[in-house]
């Protein structure tokens, strides 16, 4: 079955931190993303890659930054980490091969900043 | 460009009743459509989805969409509710590559007993 593990469920860090929130997927997929989930405002995409050591910016890319030295693991960075960064982070991952693919989902990260 | 209307954000139904979740969306090319279904501290699961096949979809749990074009439509809809229905639901449109895809801001369902 298909997996998408995010490496923590619950995080608390404090503010000017650096911020390491990992997710490995099992499937082969091409495609990761990360988004972040916020109350009323649905999920908004941080990054994406389509390759390994290839990135993309989404829709909200400040003050985040991304990695992906291996094709299953996709990691993302809050450089300097700032209150207005507590949020849920879901990480996903689909198939290149023809749009319509879905993306598969890892259960989440709630991040704390205090 | 695309973009996805979905319309309350809380539905309340009865134990039985109709359940009926509005979408809408916006594309500038054909779309792929979605809908995702999330349980309490959980990741996103899929429900059903649109790939201009058929245009009445059948998806998992008993839910289906039917994907209207003249009124830029994807409504999800279930005969009868179930208390494990109870959860948010999010619509999403996929139109450009890389297989990006645009999220409503969902809508969370309350199933009343």
């Amino acid at each position: 079955d298909v997996k998408v593990t995010q490496s923590s469920r619950y995080l608390v860090k404090r503010t000017g931190e650096k911020v390491f929130l990992e997710c490995v997927q099992d499937m082969d997929h091409e495609n990761m993303f990360w988004y972040r989930q916020d109350p009323g405002l649905g999920l908004r995409l941080i990054y994406f890659s389509y390759d390994v050591k290839m990135k993309e910016k989404g829709d909200i890319p400040e003050g985040y930054s991304v990695s992906r030295e291996k094709k299953e693991r996709f990691s993302l960075i809050l450089e300097s980490a700032s209150t207005n960064q507590t949020s849920m982070y879901l990480c996903a991952s689909a198939r290149r091969t023809a749009r319509g693919q879905p993306q598969h989902f890892g259960d989440g990260t709630r991040l704390s900043i205090l | 460009a695309q973009s996805v209307t979905q319309l309350g954000s809380h539905v309340s139904v009865s134990e039985g009743a109709l359940v009926l979740l509005r979408c809408n969306y916006s594309s500038s090319v054909p779309p792929y459509l979605f809908w995702y279904v999330q349980y309490p501290n959980q990741g996103l699961q899929l429900l059903l989805k649109y790939t201009s096949a058929a245009t009445l979809v059948k998806g998992i749990n008993g839910f289906e969409a039917e994907f209207k074009k003249s009124e830029t439509s994807f409504h999800l809809t279930k005969p009868s509710a179930h208390m494990s229905d109870a959860a948010e639901y999010f619509c999403a449109v996929s139109a450009g590559g890389y297989q990006k895809v645009t999220f409503g801001t969902g809508t969370k369902l309350q199933v009343i007993p």
